[in-house]
């Protein structure tokens, strides 16, 4: 199956500085979400972006379907924004009805 | 905006004992998923269902599971005898069209179940 790969695995970030996460996946896709996991385990969509650059508010995104790759960009970081940072994407081709297959994460800590 | 919605938001039960846990996906979604997070783990895909079958399922998701849709509103998740491992966060998520693999899926707040 195809495979995510999240980098850099944890993060440490002091209240105001600007991060890029990235995704990396092993085959064409023709969806990603990225999430964030709060401290209460809860999963909040951020964006759903097969290709292109979306933003909302200090959140931005990019992907490069063609180069397998997804961009998280946070900036200006706030202590809310700690939590765990999730890509996932669905297999490309084959019978699978959109099972979302998930990488293992960046865990984001921004320090007051 | 519609969400998705789960109960319990914690459940506590000891080994072997029957669990359901209940989702209400999004009113006009038409795939619903169940999927499952160990403790510091990344979230695992358990099951899809699609018209009242399930389409596909993981290897984890055994004869111990199972999944209903018992009217208009609800899914559930039913595990039959829980195990230590069983322990987790279960999501569960729903998605708007037929071609699914190019539609988002919505996930709710999840289930933290404790199996002791």
């Amino acid at each position: 199956g195809i495979q995510v790969e999240q980098s850099p695995p944890d993060l440490i970030l002091q209240e105001g500085a600007n991060s890029t996460l990235r995704c990396n996946f092993s085959d064409s896709v023709n969806n990603l979400q990225w999430f964030h996991q709060n401290p209460w385990g809860q999963l909040i969509n951020l964006f759903y972006i097969p290709s292109g650059t979306k933003q909302n508010g200090r959140l931005s995104a990019t992907t490069v379907a063609t180069e397998r790759y997804s961009l998280l960009y946070i900036s200006s970081s706030q202590t809310t924004d700690s939590g765990v940072y999730f890509c996932a994407v669905p297999p490309a081709g084959g019978t699978s009805y959109g099972k979302l297959t998930f990488g293992q994460g960046t865990i984001l800590t921004v320090h007051p | 905006e519609p969400e998705v919605t789960q109960t319990p938001s914690h459940q506590v039960t000891q080994m072997g004992q029957e669990v359901i846990l209940r989702c209400v996906p999004i009113s006009n979604h038409l795939y619903f998923y169940w999927y499952r997070q160990i403790l510091g783990q990344k979230v695992e895909f358990l099951v899809s269902f699609y018209n009242n079958e399930i389409s596909e399922k993981s290897e984890i998701f055994d004869d111990q599971f199972s999944v209903e849709r018992p009217d208009g509103s609800n899914f559930t998740l039913k595990i039959r005898s829980t195990k230590l491992e069983d322990s987790a966060m279960y999501f569960c998520a729903s998605s708007e069209a037929l071609l699914v693999r190019s539609y988002e899926q919505y996930f709710g707040p999840g289930t933290r179940l404790t199996v002791t």
